[in-house]
């Protein structure tokens, strides 16, 4: 069965650093997200991709954040200069093109700042 | 704005009890509702949907009924079992919003 993944699927680093997080989504799938949840916390939108674009994003996603679908499989998410408070899942996302088709996930990167 | 309201845990039930979990949203429109699992250790998993009102999604001896006019999905099963520990999370899109908007989810503890 075809499935989002997720690398890497831990990452620890100091606060400032950069961290790129990889995600390689279903293959046929046209529509792309990033989503995070602090422990403890609900999940909360980050992001949406389409068609080599940002489609939607969060109050969250500020210009720490980017995203980038460098090549036809993978869609990363970098964030410039990590802050405490950055520490939490990471969870990638993939959408067929129709309206009311559902997210497939990915089984997340946690990300530790220190 | 979107949002969803799911009662908080944890909730925790013997085996082969029944089991409702309580989820009410606030959208413009007609969106699309989600039930999504999250197993210890796991990702989200999609576990049912309605994408209009009087729907009913199933999955897994689970149930939910898109509910407009008091705006609910409430998540339902018979008969849990241990194997049903987990968080579930009301989530909907819809409302003008491509992402989805997830509640605060709610973990479900079985005992045997």
């Amino acid at each position: 069965e075809p499935e989002v993944t997720q690398t890497p699927s831990h990452q620890v680093t100091q606060m400032g650093q950069e961290v790129i997080l990889r995600c390689v989504p279903i293959s046929n799938h046209l529509y792309f997200y990033w989503y995070r949840q602090i422990l403890g916390q609900k999940v909360e939108f980050l992001v949406s991709f389409y068609n080599n674009e940002i489609s939607e994003k969060s109050e969250i996603f500020d210009d720490q954040f980017s995203v980038e679908r460098p090549d036809g499989s993978n869609f990363t998410l970098k964030i410039r200069s990590t802050k405490l408070e950055d520490s939490a899942m990471y969870f990638c996302a993939s959408r067929a093109g129709s309206n009311t088709g559902e997210l497939f996930f990915g089984e997340g990167s946690r990300l530790t700042v220190l | 704005g979107n949002s969803v309201t799911q009662m908080e845990g944890p909730v925790t039930l013997s085996e082969e009890a029944f089991l409702t979990i309580n989820c009410t949203y606030t959208a413009t429109g007609y969106p699309s509702l989600f039930w999504y699992v999250q197993y210890p250790g796991e990702g989200l998993q999609l576990l049912l949907k309605a994408t209009k009102a009087d729907d009913k999604g199933s999955n897994k001896g689970f149930e939910a009924t898109y509910r407009k006019e008091t705006t609910s999905f409430h998540l339902e099963k018979g008969s849990v079992q241990v194997s049903d520990s987990a968080v579930y999370f009301c989530a909907l899109r819809g409302g003008g919003a491509d992402g989805l908007t997830f509640g605060k989810g709610t973990h479900l503890i079985i005992q045997p």
